[in-house]
């Protein structure tokens, strides 16, 4: 096991509603990312954040957004919700030390079905 | 041109085989790669860790970094059934969001 839980493990939302997925770190790591997984696919980057401040973002729209809260614990919030969003979605946490990241580990993911 | 190119299979061997999985990638500021596993309806689990180019070995498993080829690949000895599960390839660069860049993954088979 990784230590990086998440919740729900599924969730079915219809179109043009909001969700909010939750992802606890492993304990002491200080960065968390989210990544979307399509079926079939990789994983691609949502966006990562440091010390509660978003430290990058990947291609997707400002309807997708986050928080990280002091105790290192997150949260991914979509609105609008359309069919695409349906997909396995990622937590990965990790220790940043001087700026540089070792390896990440996942959580098992929260699965999306928007209907 | 996708940034990181795997085959997604799916490959389907004998137990005891030696397993070949390999990527290729275009971005030549790539400093780091990784091979994740991922079983079904499960979160990616890390593997193999390499920073630059060069072997690393643990256990059955061996990554290989070629970056002058930009060809990363990763061989897994003695294949088991429990080896069975999607393979990832993932690269990144050295600072920034440190994102990961993610192949499409290889769907393994290991057969009894």
């Amino acid at each position: 096991e990784t230590g990086v839980t998440q919740s729900p493990t599924h969730l079915i939302k219809t179109r043009g509603q909001q969700v909010t997925l939750r992802c606890s770190s492993q304990s002491g790591h200080n960065t968390v990312s989210w990544y979307q997984q399509a079926l079939g696919q990789g994983p691609q980057f949502i966006f990562q954040y440091y010390r509660e401040e978003e430290n990058g973002r990947g291609n997707f729209p400002p309807r997708f957004s986050g928080l990280q809260f002091p105790n290192y614990s997150s949260e991914l919030n979509v609105n609008a919700l359309e069919l695409d969003d349906s997909a396995l979605y990622l937590c990965a946490s990790s220790l940043k030390v001087d700026r540089a990241t070792e390896k990440l580990f996942f959580g098992s993911g929260t699965q999306l079905s928007v209907l | 041109q996708k940034e990181v190119e795997q085959d997604p299979g799916p490959l389907s061997v004998p137990e005891g085989a030696i397993v070949s999985l390999n990527c290729t990638y275009s971005n030549s500021a790539f400093q780091y790669f990784m091979w994740y596993r991922q079983y079904s309806r499960k979160g990616p689990e890390l593997l193999m860790y390499t920073y630059s180019s060069g072997n690393k070995e643990d256990g059955r498993f061996t990554a290989q970094v070629d970056k002058s080829s930009k060809y990363i690949s990763l061989f897994i000895r003695d294949s088991q059934p429990s080896d069975s599960a999607t393979y990832l390839c993932a690269m990144r660069t050295q600072g920034g969001s440190e994102k990961l860049v993610f192949g499409k993954g290889t769907k393994l088979t290991v057969n009894p």
